[in-house]
């Protein structure tokens, strides 16, 4: 069973930027597509970005400028840069699993609060 | 900009039926738009109820069904459960890579 596991700071400064990292255990990064999805409390969900195995990559256009989505087969890992945070950017972050297939979003993390505040 | 709209919110009695849409600002929903659905229930991860409009995941009971309604994309929840009350969230696949939720329904059941 896949399983996938957030982790990162859980406070980040203003104007600064936010690295969370998902680790997948149970299964192979390789051959699937990984994104980070983020809510706000008491909002919906919002995709965020994706990246291939292979490092190729596609982003939310409305995050763009600010997003950086990497990968490290060796590991197993993969990592969400967001720079130039704001309080909007206040929210819990979720890695999952993309199917390359049906494009749906098939195993998720418990998802990790990060609040951005001085 | 791309707005996927949904309901914002439907009561539906104990065993009852409901039906939730997903719509596109910028035209109709079709197949080519690969529409899954999830559940959420408060603090939780998302759950995976359908992909490719109409498969239900693994686990998923049947009375969750998925389709195309007119030009929209549906759930419907046949025979509904208190279990049930969650909020749930579509997506839609634009194409090149991108995915865009819905606003999400929240569903009670009472």
């Amino acid at each position: 069973q896949v399983q996938l596991q957030e982790s990162g700071p859980g406070l980040v400064k203003p104007s600064e930027t936010l690295s969370l990292t998902c680790t997948v255990s149970g299964g192979s990064i390789s051959s699937y597509y990984w994104s980070w999805i983020r809510q706000p409390p008491g909002k919906g969900l919002e995709w965020i970005g994706y990246i291939y195995y292979s490092g190729s990559t596609s982003y939310n256009p409305s995050l763009k400028s600010r997003v950086t989505i990497s990968v490290d087969t060796s590991k197993n890992q993969f990592s969400l840069r967001l720079s130039s945070v704001t309080a909007a950017d206040t929210a819990v972050y979720y890695c999952a699993r993309r199917d390359g297939n049906s494009r749906a979003h098939d195993y998720w993390g418990r998802g990790t609060l990060v609040t951005v505040s001085s | 900009q791309t707005v996927v709209t949904q309901e914002p919110s439907f009561s539906v009695s104990p065993g009852g039926t409901v039906t939730l849409t997903c719509g596109l600002n910028s035209g109709s929903v079709s197949t080519t738009y690969y529409p899954s659905w999830y559940q959420q229930t408060p603090g939780q991860a998302p759950r995976t109820l359908i992909y490719s409009t109409n498969t239900r995941s693994s686990g998923v009971p049947d009375r969750f069904s998925g389709s195309i309604l007119g030009n929209k994309a549906a759930l419907t929840i046949t025979g509904a459960q208190a279990e049930d009350e969650s909020d749930y969230y579509c997506v839609l696949y634009m194409g090149s890579g991108i995915s865009v939720f819905g606003t999400g329904t929240k569903v009670t059941v009472l």
